[in-house]
C-alpha cells in the first residue's frame, strides 16, 4: 500500500510559466515533507521541505504548499526553467522510527 | 570536497552470482541507507544503518545483505536469493536516522544478464 502517491507520473510545461507537481499522502502521522529533484544517471538532491506546522514554505523559484486535511501537498516553480527537467520524488516522515517514504515520482519537463 | 561515492556506476551480472555494491562517504554522518529504484516507482528502503555494527532491515531486504564496519563505509551485497535484481541503487546518508535531509550519491545500475 502507497503511502506517498504522486499521481502524475509526468507533466511537460512551457518555458517561464508556472509547473504544480503533486503528491498525496495517506499515513496521518506523516509530518515532516520533502521534495528531491533528480536528474537521469544521477542521485537525487534535497530541493525543499515543510513541516506540518506550516501551510506553506518558499525558497526563490520554489514554493511548497500544505494541505493537512486534504493530506496533500504541492511543489510550485515559478517561472520553470529548462534546466529544471526532471524527475520530482515527494517524501515524507513521521515519528521517531519511520524512514522516509518516497512517492513514484513525476518526471518535469520544461519546454524552451 | 565532502560528499557520497558509489561504485561501480554501472555493473554486469551473470544470474546466480553475488555482486558488492561500495559506499563510501567523507560528510561524518552517522546514519547511511539503501535504497533501490525500479522505473516508475519511489526510492524504496533495503537497509540502513544508525551507527557503526549496526543496520536494520528496510522495506525490501530479502536477497540483500550490508555491513557497517567503518562509519565512512556501507557496501552493499546482492545475493544470488535476489529475484529481480536489475534496479538502479541510491546510497545515502544523514546527519541521524529521521534528521529529514538525505544526501544521496549518484547511484549504481546493476544488470543482470
Amino acid at each position: 500500500d502507497q503511502q506517498v502517491k504522486q499521481n502524475s507520473p509526468s507533466l511537460s510545461v512551457q518555458e517561464g510559466r508556472i509547473s504544480i507537481l503533486n503528491c498525496d499522502y495517506t499515513n496521518s502521522m506523516f509530518d515532516y515533507f520533502l521534495w528531491y529533484k533528480k536528474y537521469p544517471a544521477e542521485g537525487p538532491t534535497f530541493l525543499i521541505s515543510i513541516s506540518s506546522i506550516k501551510d506553506k514554505n518558499e525558497d526563490g523559484r520554489f514554493t511548497v504548499f500544505l494541505n493537512k486535511s486534504a493530506k496533500h501537498l504541492s511543489l510550485h516553480i515559478v517561472p520553470s526553467q529548462p534546466g529544471d527537467s526532471a524527475v520530482y520524488f515527494c517524501a515524507a516522515m513521521g515519528n521517531a522510527g519511520n524512514m522516509l517514504t518516497f512517492g513514484g515520482g513525476t518526471r518535469l519537463m520544461v519546454k524552451p | 570536497d565532502g560528499g557520497i561515492t558509489q561504485s561501480p556506476k554501472y555493473l554486469f551480472r551473470k544470474e546466480g552470482q553475488n555482486v558488492t555494491l561500495s559506499c563510501e562517504q567523507n560528510l561524518n554522518h552517522d546514519a547511511m541507507y539503501w535504497y533501490r529504484q525500479d522505473p516508475g516507482q519511489g526510492l524504496r528502503l533495503i537497509y540502513y544503518s544508525q551507527i557503526v555494527n549496526d543496520f536494520q532491515k528496510g522495506d525490501i531486504a530479502e536477497g540483500y545483505s550490508v555491513s557497517r564496519e567503518k562509519k565512512e563505509s556501507f557496501p552493499l551485497t546482492v545475493t544470488s536469493a535476489q529475484k529481480n535484481p536489475t534496479a538502479f541503487y541510491l546510497c545515502a546518508s544523514s546527519m541521524a536516522v529521521n534528521t529529514g535531509e538525505l544526501f544521496f550519491g549518484e547511484g549504481s545500475r546493476l544488470t543482470v544478464l
